[in-house]
């Protein structure tokens, strides 16, 4: 069972930063927040991932709560291609991954 | 120079039939997994092995047979193939380091349709 919690979907603007939420609020202490996405057809595809602190590469930037109750994905320009469903997880990271419904997000030209 | 590669990418069987989806990793990982993405598209593992040894298996039937040859190679096994078995599955690899493990690479995926 998924213990995160993501709107169901989202749209936002070609070239804008999009900021994806995610809840957690039953994370524990040793549990890390992994970011990962679904193209149309694809294999999922890992973006990010953090503990405590935020973290930022080519990809995104993750903003971790200071409670660690929840967390943001930022992607600073979104391209038509960052379309995708993306799912936030959290793991003792061991890739026992629980994937949920995921947030399709829909970027609009 | 595909990382992690299964064959084939689709597979139409008749109920009852045997069939093996294979997987292969060049990323010189040593722990792979088989994931299942039902239709609701719902993605849940159902298999990892590391260097060879299996550790995890989630309550999957065991008409579901994985086989590891060597650490770069897991395929899976369907025995007496149901309508319920169709879905997308996929296959990922990564690194163990220390008590934990790098992202997950995951393969396309192989769209098994039973009719």
């Amino acid at each position: 069972d998924a213990k995160t919690t993501q709107p169901p979907s989202m749209d936002c603007a070609e070239g804008r930063a999009a900021n994806l939420p995610c809840n957690h609020s039953t994370i524990s202490g040793n549990e890390y927040v992994y970011w990962y996405r679904q193209i149309h057809s694809q294999g999922p595809q890992y973006i990010i991932h953090g503990l405590k602190n935020n973290e930022t590469n080519e990809m995104a930037s993750l903003i971790i709560t200071e409670d660690r109750k929840s967390s943001t994905l930022i992607l600073p320009h979104a391209t038509l291609r960052d379309t995708a469903v993306y799912y936030c997880i959290v793991s003792q990271g061991n890739n026992r991954l629980a994937f949920g419904k995921g947030n399709q997000v829909v970027v609009i030209p | 120079d595909t990382a992690v590669s299964q064959t084939p990418k689709y597979l139409v069987t008749q109920m009852g039939n045997d069939k093996s989806i294979k997987c292969e990793q060049n990323l010189g990982h040593d722990t792979m997994y088989w994931y299942k993405q039902d239709s609701k598209k719902f993605l849940k593992i159902m298999f990892s092995y590391n260097n060879k040894e299996l550790i995890i298996n989630e309550t999957v039937p065991n008409r579901f047979s994985p086989k590891s040859p060597d650490k770069a190679h897991l395929n899976l096994h369907i025995n007496s193939l149901e309508l319920g078995d169709s879905a997308v599955y996929f296959c990922a690899s990564s690194l163990r380091q220390g008590s934990r493990d790098t992202e997950a690479f995951f393969g396309q995926g192989t769209r098994l349709t039973v009719v």
